[in-house]
């Protein structure tokens, strides 16, 4: 079954280290989303990449990095940077059109301590 | 700038009542429109979305929500809910040909389902 692969599903990091989540897609998708997921806050685009070997940065980049050097994978690297990091991330994908919905995986709770 | 208003933070309901979750959203574009279910700790699933034509779209599981133009809304609505449908709800809503592909989400509309 085609699907977005979130690992690992929780995450614990000591503050001040940087901590890469992964995010892997068998949809042929061309676009692929991270987010940031606080209670109350709803969803907050952090980067996105339309094509391999581009991305653009969302709403929230501070303190985050990306790559995108395969289609199927879109890691998200939060660096010692991020003065807030513990969240949930969600990675998802999409075809390249406005009114393709996203698909999304099962998130990863990272908590920084 | 594209913005989605979920006005309820909370909503509990008794099963088999019917239920709304409001949704209204702020563009000078025409919009796609999405509503996504995530359980918890989990990623969000789409529920339905209202591309074109009918302004009324409905999902698998009894869900229906219809787009309004002239009010900008797009309220989600079951007539009878179940205990199973316990999750957070989100509308979404993306401009039409931005070229973008960036999705608005509201802030979320947790649903609860009292025995």
């Amino acid at each position: 079954d085609g699907g977005i692969t979130q690992s690992p599903k929780y995450l614990f990091r000591k503050e001040g280290q940087n901590v890469t989540l992964s995010c892997e897609q068998n949809l042929n998708h061309d676009a692929m989303y991270w987010y940031r997921q606080d209670p109350g806050q709803g969803l907050r685009l952090i980067y996105y990449s339309q094509i391999v070997n581009d991305f653009q940065k969302g709403d929230i980049a501070e303190g985050y990095s990306v790559s995108r050097e395969k289609k199927e994978s879109f890691p998200l690297t939060v660096t010692s940077a991020q003065k807030n990091p513990t969240a949930f991330y969600l990675c998802a994908s999409s075809r390249r059109d406005s009114n393709s919905p996203l698909h999304f995986g099962n998130g990863t709770r990272l908590t920084v301590t | 700038a594209q913005s989605v208003t979920q006005l309820d933070s909370q909503v509990p309901v008794f099963e088999e009542a019917p239920v709304e979750l409001r949704c209204n959203y702020s563009s000078s574009v025409s919009v796609y429109l999405f509503w996504y279910v995530q359980y918890p700790n989990q990623g969000l699933q789409l529920l339905l979305k209202y591309l074109s034509g009918s302004t009324l779209v409905e999902s698998i599981n009894g869900f229906e929500a219809e787009f309004n133009k002239s009010q900008t809304s797009f309220h989600l609505r079951k007539p009878s809910v179940h205990i199973s449908d316990t999750a957070e709800y989100f509308c979404a809503v993306s401009d039409v040909g931005s070229g973008t592909y960036k999705y608005i989400f509201g802030t979320g509309t947790r649903l609860k389902v009292l025995a």
